[in-house]
């Protein structure tokens, strides 16, 4: 069982535009959501981190938002850059009993020029 | 600089061998993981160690097995057990409650 759903499986954007990334969670218990990207050949690295206390959080071009009720957080990338040309990550992980994280299925971004 | 090693970067195992991957860290960091990544599949934890002496099995453990004997230290060893184990491996560190680390990944092929 996914315990979470992460869509679109793959994100085409033009250069300039708006990429975002969905992940959805059923276990109410989460308490961290970090977003993770990863080149190929390479191993993921933490791109941003919400807790569930924030409705959202931005770090230069990245966004997250995170919608409680719903049990949905997102990753909005501005400006998109070739560069961001990436696979993403979410993940859901409860801090303090193992700290296991749970990872979406990834979505592999492009961003043309 | 602290960080988290994998090696080898390839590595290729015959029918009926067993091979190990290493793991290194020097960020103090108390527990390890190991995960297997496969096209369209994400990220699936093998094994993890929050303390040294002692570890988990994790979501997909059936042909692998891992030592912790030293907390910078984590191997795993693919065993011919695995009957699929052509797949990228990622190893990752954290402290108790933050956030992974990863490793550049070690790329395992049956030849």
């Amino acid at each position: 069982q996914q315990q979470v759903k992460q869509s679109p499986q793959s994100l085409i954007v033009q250069k300039g535009g708006i990429s975002i990334i969905n992940c959805a969670y059923e276990n109410t218990a989460f308490d961290y959501f970090p977003w993770y990207q990863q080149f190929p050949g390479k191993g993921p690295a933490l791109l941003i981190a919400i807790r569930p206390d924030v409705s959202e959080k931005k770090e230069g071009r990245f966004t997250i938002s995170f919608n409680k009720s719903a049990k949905q957080f997102s990753l909005h990338i501005m400006d998109s850059q070739p560069g961001d040309s990436a696979t993403y990550f979410c993940a859901a992980s409860i801090r303090y009993t193992g700290n296991q994280f749970y990872f979406g299925t990834g979505t592999s971004l492009t961003v043309i020029p | 600089d602290g960080g988290i090693t994998q090696s080898p970067k390839y590595l290729f195992r015959k029918e009926g061998q067993n091979v190990t991957l290493s793991c290194e860290q020097n960020l103090n960091h108390d527990a390890m993981y190991w995960y297997r990544q496969d096209p369209g599949q994400g990220l699936r934890l093998i094994y993890y160690s929050q303390i040294v002496n002692d570890f988990q099995k994790g979501d997909i453990a059936e042909g692998y097995s891992v030592s912790r004997e030293k907390k910078e230290s984590f191997p795993l060893t693919v065993t011919s057990a695995q009957k699929n184990p052509t797949a990228f491996y990622l190893c990752a560190s954290s402290k108790h409650s933050g956030g992974y680390t990863f490793g550049s990944g070690t790329r395992l092929t049956v030849v």
